[in-house]
């Protein structure tokens, strides 16, 4: 069974640094890998995508990459914001496609501090 | 856009009664999710469906049913509402490769 693990799973850190999310997962046979951020009582907002052939996704300050190999991606946030705080998750999909669950991790609590 | 969208974003409800979630999508999709989400536990799946009339267990099924009559409705159904599950529901639904997720329902039990 896929487990995905986050760390850490807080972090606190002045506004301005770069900094680096880290997740991995036990079975590589995944269909993709999505980045979440959750914002407090609210749901989910889809950040970045990487499909299982892709080393990377790019999206404004936010580069995710992808090492299916060794179960491993990382989300890393540019010059953070105090605007960036709150839980990312990653999510895998199953090698069964569009018709399986996401599998998440448990997140990490974002505070970026002005 | 795609736009899923949760009939309640908070609801109480008391011990034995039948509860239902439900859950609308407005861009023809055919595969929907129910999860939900816990502290320490993160998101767990609880239910999906590939088509109408269609549904398949996730991990954690047990004291939970749904119904897909029609493509653009999603819904959970609490038979016999138990204190365990409190909690915070997500419905969501994918385009393409991406899974796009509701406002989320957040359900106490007394």
């Amino acid at each position: 069974k896929q487990e995905v693990t986050q760390i850490p799973a807080a972090l606190s850190v002045p506004e301005g640094e770069n900094l680096v999310l880290n997740c991995s997962f036990t079975d590589s046979a995944i269909y993709n890998l999505q980045w979440f951020r959750q914002d407090p009582g609210k749901g989910l907002t889809s950040l970045l995508l990487i499909q299982s052939s892709q080393r990377e996704q790019t999206s404004g300050r936010l580069n995710a990459s992808l090492d299916k190999s060794s179960g491993r991606s990382t989300l890393y946030i540019a010059a953070s914001q105090p605007g960036d705080s709150a839980t990312y998750l990653c999510a895998v999909r199953g090698s069964g496609g569009g018709a399986d669950g996401l599998t998440f991790g448990k997140g990490t609590h974002l505070i970026i501090q002005p | 856009d795609v736009k899923v969208t949760q009939s309640s974003r908070y609801l109480v409800k008391r011990t034995g009664e039948k509860v239902f979630l439900e859950c609308v999508q407005d861009m023809d999709h055919e595969n929907m999710f129910w999860y939900r989400q816990d502290p320490g536990l993160g998101l767990r799946l609880i239910y999906f469906s590939y088509d109408v009339k269609m549904k398949e267990k996730g991990d954690i099924p047990e004291g939970y049913s749904v119904s897909r009559e029609k493509k653009e409705r999603f819904s959970l159904i609490l038979e016999s509402a138990s204190t365990n599950q409190t909690s915070m529901y997500l419905c969501a639904t994918v385009q393409g490769y991406e899974q796009y997720f509701g406002p989320g329902t957040r359900l106490t039990v007394t």
